[in-house]
């Protein structure tokens, strides 16, 4: 079954740190670029970075660069989002997604369900 | 960055009615243009991409069409699990999404 499953989240002070996993199954995992993509409540999608499928080229939304960085691991068919420097407006629901390019379909066609991120006093 | 607006943001229907929503960009994207349906407390759904092409297991009842800045996705008959948000997406450069339509009864 091909699935995406999301880690990490959780509530953290402003300014602290967390990191998100995101765990792949039922697919070839180094054949696909990633993306994270979040969801603050109540409000719409934002995508937040992407991370070629080599891992070898990333970008970042501005609203994060430089507080932000996607990674992944292909030998442990693992996503990752490193979050430093919290702020309150990062409280989200952190999707990661799926490009699936090497399909031909340049859209997010497999999604994980999501992790909770509480930035908070 | 490219701006994706839809309209209208909400919008009543019942069932069996077609129903039309509306994703402008604010310069040309072509076709990299997809739609997503998320319903409450989900993830989204991809339903069509590069403007007109359904996803695998979307029902035919989903349709888009568009180029350019222009787009909309339609629901020929609207039916009771169809009750959502829907998102439309630009691949063309930076990635945007629209605000969201919400269908509701």
């Amino acid at each position: 079954q091909v699935q995406l499953v999301e880690s990490g989240g959780g509530v953290v002070q402003p300014g602290r740190s967390l990191r998100l996993s995101c765990a792949a199954s039922g697919f070839t995992f180094d054949y696909f670029p990633l993306h994270w993509v979040r969801q603050a409540p109540g409000k719409g999608l934002e995508w937040v970075a992407l991370i070629s499928s080599e891992g070898n080229n990333e970008y970042h939304a501005d609203s994060v660069k430089g507080r932000f960085t996607i990674s992944r691991d292909n030998s442990k068919n693992t996503l990752y989002l490193q979050m430093n420097s919290l702020r309150p407006e990062d409280t989200a629901v952190y999707y990661c997604a799926r490009e699936g390019a090497r399909l031909g379909i340049d859209a997010f066609d497999i999604w994980g369900q999501g992790t909770m991120v509480t930035v908070a006093s | 960055d490219i701006q994706m607006t839809q309209s209208p943001s909400s919008l009543s229907a019942s069932v069996g009615d077609r129903v039309t929503i509306t994703c402008r960009a604010s310069q040309t994207i072509t076709n990299y243009l997809n739609w997503y349906q998320q319903k409450p407390g989900k993830a989204p759904k991809l339903l069509i991409f590069a403007a007109s092409s359904l996803h695998s297991g979307v029902p035919s009842r989903f349709s888009g069409s568009g180029s350019g800045t222009h787009f909309t996705l339609t629901i020929s008959s609207l039916q009771p699990e169809d009750f959502a948000t829907y998102y439309c997406q630009q691949t063309y450069t930076t990635l945007t999404f629209g605000g969201g339509t919400k269908v509701e009864f």
